[in-house]
């Protein structure tokens, strides 16, 4: 079955970085667009972008832009979101979630998150 | 920007009883981008309904989505114990609503 694991819980200090990392098993993982979406303490859910894990091609959410990367390893079927120069407000559980085939928008499976906490 | 909301924001109700939830979009899109969430504390969103009416894989039949234009529907016909849970709406895959908590009275 699909399986999404996602890398451990971090803590980063502000203004430094961090990179999430999303194992994929169960699915071809070059056939899937594969998003990301965090969601803040007892907020919504915000979506980051998206990765085509087959070509590397990108989508970033414009509030992102410039600050976020998403990367992937297709010899061992991870994805990778970076986020840069953290702030406080980047404190947050990240999640990694698979599209559909047909419905590349549509967010099919999800990883079990990772809380970045950003800290001084 | 297309904007998503949820209301009520919270709904009291007793395993049973049905449940109507309501997303409205700030102007009218294609019932085909828009999807429905659940969330319980401490899991991931599991997605429920998408293109507005369908059910994902494995979803109960007591779940249904209805809606069109700017006015979409999720409805819990009777309140299973496991359905207490955080709903959301959302458009394409870049917009969520605000949430609806549906809580046990």
């Amino acid at each position: 079955q699909v399986q999404l694991v996602q890398s451990g819980a971090e803590v980063k200090k502000p203004g430094a970085s961090v990179k999430v990392s999303c194992k994929a098993s169960g699915y071809t993982f070059t056939g899937y667009y594969m998003h990301w979406v965090r969601q803040a303490p007892g907020q919504g859910l915000e979506w980051m972008g998206w990765i085509n894990p087959n070509s590397g091609g990108t989508n970033y959410a414009q509030k992102f832009q410039g600050w976020v990367t998403m990367t992937r390893d297709t010899s061992i079927s991870t994805a990778y979101m970076e986020l840069s120069r953290l702030r406080s407000d980047d404190t947050a559980v990240y999640y990694c979630a698979r599209a559909s085939r047909d419905e590349r928008w549509l967010q099919l499976d999800w990883g079990q998150g990772t809380l970045v906490t950003v800290s001084s | 920007e297309i904007v998503l909301t949820q209301s009520p924001g919270t709904l009291s109700l007793s395993p049973g009883e049905r449940a109507t939830l309501s997303c409205r979009a700030s102007q009218s899109v294609s019932s085909s981008y828009l999807a429905w969430y659940q969330q319980k504390p401490g899991q991931a969103p599991r997605l429920l309904i998408y293109g507005a009416s369908s059910r994902a894989t494995g979803i109960p039949d007591r779940f249904s989505g209805s809606g069109s234009g700017t006015d979409f529907t999720l409805t819990i016909s009777r309140l299973e114990p496991e359905d207490f849970a955080v709903y959301y709406c959302q458009l394409h895959a870049w917009t969520f609503g605000q949430g609806t908590k549906v809580e046990i009275k």
